[in-house]
């Protein structure tokens, strides 16, 4: 069955990157996007970006250009996004998807 | 961006009630519409997809419908289980969701 294996907590300090992963099984990783979305209390499920798996082609929301950048590792079918300049505003549980299955969510907390 | 608007914000029904939950666009989404489920400290789970088509796994008491901007999830006969918090999102254009409607047990 489709799995989507997300990477573990993450405790960053203010100014910081961080690249968390999202690993896939159970279909081909090449035939379909892996979305991201990220989720807080204050403002909901914000729709990040997608990555074409096969191409690397990406598409983000403006409002996350510069702060998140995807990529994809074909070779272990694994989807990336990494968190550049993180402020307390990133402080969230961030999401891969691949249409109809959702990773099981990766709780970022940037905190000095 | 569509903003999705969802309503009741909160719902408290008892179980074996018929419960509907709403979701209205800001435009035509071409019935580009899902919901999700989504339990305390889980990851949000697709339910229904494209207004109105049951994705594999999910009882049949929930259904979708709608059209245009006005979208609907119904649950025919509520049980204990389906506590959660319910979110509609679009895919017609750039992907918004809504706020969510928090649904109770009475």
């Amino acid at each position: 069955q489709v799995q989507l294996q997300q990477s573990g907590a993450e405790l960053a300090k203010p100014g910081s990157s961080v690249k968390i992963s999202c690993k896939a099984s159970g279909y081909t990783f090449t035939s379909y996007y892996i979305s991201w979305i990220k989720q807080t209390t204050g403002q909901g499920l914000e729709y990040i970006g997608y990555i074409n798996t096969g191409s690397g082609g990406t598409n983000y929301n403006e409002k996350f250009k510069g702060k998140a950048t995807l990529t994809v590792d074909k070779s272990s079918s694994t989807a990336f996004m990494q968190l550049s300049s993180l402020t307390p505003d990133d402080s969230a549980v961030y999401y891969c998807a691949e249409g109809h299955y959702w990773g099981q969510g990766v709780m970022v907390t940037v905190s000095s | 961006d569509i903003q999705m608007t969802q309503s009741p914000s909160v719902l408290s029904a008892s179980v074996g009630d018929r419960v509907t939950l709403n979701c209205k666009a800001s435009q035509n989404i071409n019935k580009y519409l899902n919901w999700y489920q989504q339990k305390l400290g889980e990851a949000p789970k697709l339910l229904i997809y494209n207004t109105n088509n049951l994705q594999t796994g999910i009882p049949s008491r929930f259904s979708g419908s709608g059209s245009g901007t006005d979208y609907t999830l119904t649950i025919s006969s509520l049980q204990p289980e389906d506590v959660a918090t319910y979110f509609c999102f679009q895919h017609n254009s750039w992907p918004t969701f809504g706020a969510g409607t928090k649904l109770e047990l009475k």
